[in-house]
């Protein structure tokens, strides 16, 4: 299969603990995405990769979210203190580029968190 | 108000009707505009693209784009039970995706 991949898939944690998903891009695609997905809504952009650089953070990527890309192939996306708030499905998706207009990005499973 | 707009539905159709999917977006400096199909507890697939205003037909699916309305719509022909999933349309800003709250449909045999 070489598709995006997440993992875990699925994760119960409890208010106040730390969490790290990981998510592994298309071989060949060197841009990364981090989305959030809660329930009956659209994903929001979180962040983004190019290469093992980290170029856009949104507003929604609060002190408690990191985000690393060290060798610019898999990535990693830590969440500190755990809220209620933060239950969501968290997607990553990769593209190629840059230097092409449009970058079609590949969406993984996603992690489904569920904070108690 | 959002950049992009769309109807959440439900959306409940007998099978072989004609769908119309549709979505209004704010900034009109959006060149790239997409639709995604998602199935329950997966990630997004795109199902098309398109670039600046006009149609794109890809088999039972048609993708129209109004720059001028600011406006995208998805058509779905002789819809089948295999259709019912959430469509999501999406803007192409900068880097990111900017999707819409999308709409969960069902197609009744």
């Amino acid at each position: 299969d070489t598709g995006v991949s997440q993992d875990p898939r699925h994760k119960i944690t409890k208010r106040g603990q730390n969490v790290t998903f990981r998510c592994d891009p298309i071989s060949e695609h060197n841009r990364l995405y981090w989305y959030r997905q809660t329930l009956g809504q659209g994903p929001e952009f979180l962040t983004y990769f190019q290469n093992e650089a980290q170029l856009e953070k949104s507003r929604l990527l609060s002190d408690r979210f990191s985000a690393e890309r060290p060798k610019g192939s898999f990535s990693t996306l830590e969440i500190q203190r755990t809220e209620q708030g933060d239950s969501a499905m968290y997607l990553c998706a990769s593209s190629l580029g840059p230097g092409l207009p449009y970058n079609e990005q590949f969406f993984g499973p996603g992690t489904r968190l569920t904070v108690l | 108000q959002k950049e992009v707009e769309q109807d959440p539905g439900p959306l409940s159709v007998p099978e072989g009707a004609i769908v119309s999917l549709n979505c209004t977006y704010s900034n009109s400096a959006f060149q790239y505009f997409m639709w995604y199909r998602q199935y329950s507890r997966k990630g997004p697939e795109l199902l098309m693209y398109t670039y600046s205003s006009g149609n794109k037909e890809d088999g039972r699916f048609t993708a129209q784009v109004d720059k001028s309305s600011k406006y995208i719509s998805l058509f779905i022909r002789d819809s089948q039970p295999s259709d019912s999933a959430t469509y999501l349309c999406a803007i192409q800003g900068a880097q990111k995706l900017v999707f819409g709250q999308g709409t969960r449909l069902t197609i009744n045999p």
